[in-house]
């Protein structure tokens, strides 16, 4: 059974870059051929897509993040990462990363979910 | 974009009772395919509870169904339980773009 598990800093200041991984277990990121999202829930707004890799390196951005986001890959380490750039109050969320095993944008597994507080 | 609009934003039921949730997109989803609803229990991450707007993911209960093509979908949860609690999102993919619903909270009376 696939399980994630994100990691990384709960407070970031203002115009920093937000840094978050996510490991993988029970499954292959290589073998499996997963698409590896990262989503986030903004307080009172609902879910955010951000975008996927797989792990050829091939990615997938919101383009209303796509400016601002690298997702990158490590399949030796079974694990994937987020990075955000330029983060204002507005990026204050929780952040999950999910897998989507189909190639439609089903997401399943999620991650647990690690709350990001942009403040100074 | 295609906007997803779900309501009742809240339902409040007695158990037992069923529950019809609606999400109508502002433009058709590209394919039934992409049309997906997830449960999120308070304090929980989101879980996957049907895909292709009308199939069961793993371990989900036969007391949920979905429907529906083009713009209008729905999550029905018969029999509800206890533990149906929480808020429940649609999604789709479309225009190269995923997109969820704001949810619908289900409450027990």
């Amino acid at each position: 059974q696939v399980q994630l598990q994100e990691s990384g800093p709960g407070l970031v200041k203002p115009s920093q870059t937000l840094s978050l991984t996510c490991n993988v277990s029970g499954g292959s990121i290589r073998s499996r051929g997963y698409y590896c999202n990262w989503i986030r829930q903004l307080p009172g707004k609902g879910l955010e897509w951000i975008g996927w890799i797989y792990y050829s390196g091939t990615t997938n951005y919101n383009p209303s993040l796509k400016s601002r986001v690298t997702i990158s890959v490590d399949t030796s380490k079974n694990q994937f990462s987020l990075e955000l750039r330029s983060v204002t109050a507005a990026d204050t969320a929780v952040y999950y990363c999910a897998i989507d095993k189909s190639g439609y944008y089903w997401f399943d597994p999620w991650g647990q979910g690690t709350l990001v507080t942009v403040s100074s | 974009e295609i906007v997803l609009t779900q309501s009742p934003g809240t339902l409040s039921l007695s158990p037992g009772e069923s529950a019809t949730l609606s999400c109508r997109a502002s433009q058709s989803v590209s394919s039934n395919s992409h049309l997906v609803w997830y449960q999120q229990r308070p304090g929980q991450a989101p879980r996957l509870l049907i895909y292709g707007a009308s199939r069961r993911a793993t371990g989900i209960p036969d007391r949920f169904s979905g429907s529906g093509s083009g713009t209008d979908f729905t999550l029905t949860i018969s029999r509800l339980e206890p533990e149906d609690c929480g808020v429940y999102y649609c999604q789709q993919f479309g225009n190269s773009l995923v997109t969820f619903g704001g949810g619908t909270k289900v409450e027990m009376k």
